[in-house]
Order: C-alpha cells, then structure tokens, then sequence
C-alpha cells in the first residue's frame, strides 16, 4: 500500500540558510500534519492542512510556513535556520471520511541538520 | 498538565518474553482514539495499534495488544514473544476528536536482550 513520503530523506544545511521539506500524502487523504522532533523528544506539531486550508496551528516559528497544494502535496519552508532548528521533521496524513477516521499515517521523515 | 503520560523512560525485556509498556491518558471527551508508534533507531515512526473509546474489545495487531481499561484511563500496550527487531522507542498517542491534534508521550525506550 502507498505511504507518505517526505523528501528529502536528510538535509545538511548553514545557519541563515532556508530549506524546503515536501511531503506526499496517501493518496485520497485529505489532512497533512507536520511535526518536528528534537533528539530524544517526542513529535511536536506544527501545523496542519485539510483540504489545502490551514486548520491547526501549533509551535511552529514565524521563520517557518508551509503549504498544501491542489494535488494535496504539502512543503514546510524554513528560513534564517538555527541551529536549534535540527531535528526529525516529520509529516502525517489522514482521512476524515476513512473508518478509522481518527488515525495518522507518518511519514519516515527528514532529518534537517543545521551547522 | 499532561494529556498522555508513559512512565516508563526505558524497559528491558528477555528475547521472547512479553513486555507491557505504560500508558495513561486524560480527556473529559467521550470520544476518542488511542494509538501506539513505534519509532526505531533509523527514525521512522511506525504506526502499531489503534483502539477507539467505544470499542468493545481490546485492539490486536499480531503480536501488539492493547489493554485498555477505560475506567482507569489506561491504554497498556503489550508485545507477546519480544523479538530482537522490537528494540525501539515507543510512543502512545491520544486524539480526542478527528479534527484535533493528537498529543504524544514522552515515549518509552525498549531494549530487548538476547
């Protein structure tokens, strides 16, 4: 069966550079999550998007925004990165006409690495 | 305060044993959905087990159960015949309503010995 896939699956980059992380979501589902895990934390959201809108917001940095597009694809951009700034990225998707409507489907994730 | 709580930072369990991870969450909403992740070394969140607020029966995936005692606002995840391979972090999960964000533990570091 298809899975999210996030590309890239690692990026290196410099203090004050931008990266843009895609994420591709099952196919028929509607929301994408976006999560950044710091080492030995757990998932922190970000934010997410249903049906191309906007719907939740959580600790993302005004240096950060993000996207869905009408193929339902979504990108987080990052600028002015920080060191602070690496960590595991992930993205989820789901469904919210599927049975298990409340479940999530997570990517492998980008490690972003900032030097 | 804490929506989802495991307290267990780390357990250890023998090749072939069965392990029982913790984990307790709090909600005043009387639907909702709970969920354990399994995250290995090489970073991938993987998703294990679901199991409903008005499910009936526990939820069993293969080897993975959940022990959910609702009364108790508890959702135990149990790995029958440890394995090697299950050497992780794992993580539960609660969302409360489809439209909201789930909330994650601080997760549960299992180290299966041979």
């Amino acid at each position: 069966a298809a899975g999210v896939i996030q590309s890239p699956r690692h990026l290196i980059k410099e203090k004050r550079e931008t990266a843009t992380l895609k994420c591709y979501p099952i196919p028929r589902h509607d929301t994408v999550y976006w999560y950044q895990q710091g080492p030995g934390q757990d998932p922190q959201f970000l934010i997410s998007f249903y049906e191309k809108m906007q719907s939740d917001k959580g600790s993302i940095p005004d240096r950060f925004s993000a996207q869905q597009f009408s193929d339902y694809h979504s990108e987080l951009n990052m600028s002015s990165l920080e060191l602070g700034d690496s960590a595991l990225y992930f993205c989820a998707s789901s469904s919210r006409g599927a049975p298990l409507h409340y479940e999530q489907y997570f990517g492998p994730g980008t490690r972003l690495t900032v030097t | 305060a804490q929506k989802i709580t495991q307290t267990q930072p780390g357990m250890f369990v023998q090749e072939k044993e069965a392990v029982t991870l913790d984990c307790t969450y709090d909600t005043s909403d009387p639907s909702y959905g709970l969920f354990w992740y399994k995250q290995p070394s090489s970073g991938e969140m993987i998703f294990l087990i679901y199991q409903g607020s008005y499910d009936q029966q526990n939820a069993t995936e293969g080897r993975y159960s959940l022990n959910f005692q609702k009364a108790r606002k508890s959702a135990n995840l149990v790995i029958s015949a440890s394995q090697l391979g299950d050497s992780a972090m794992y993580f539960c999960a609660m969302r409360e309503d489809p439209l909201l964000i789930p909330t994650f533990g601080r997760g549960t570091s299992l180290i299966v010995h041979p």
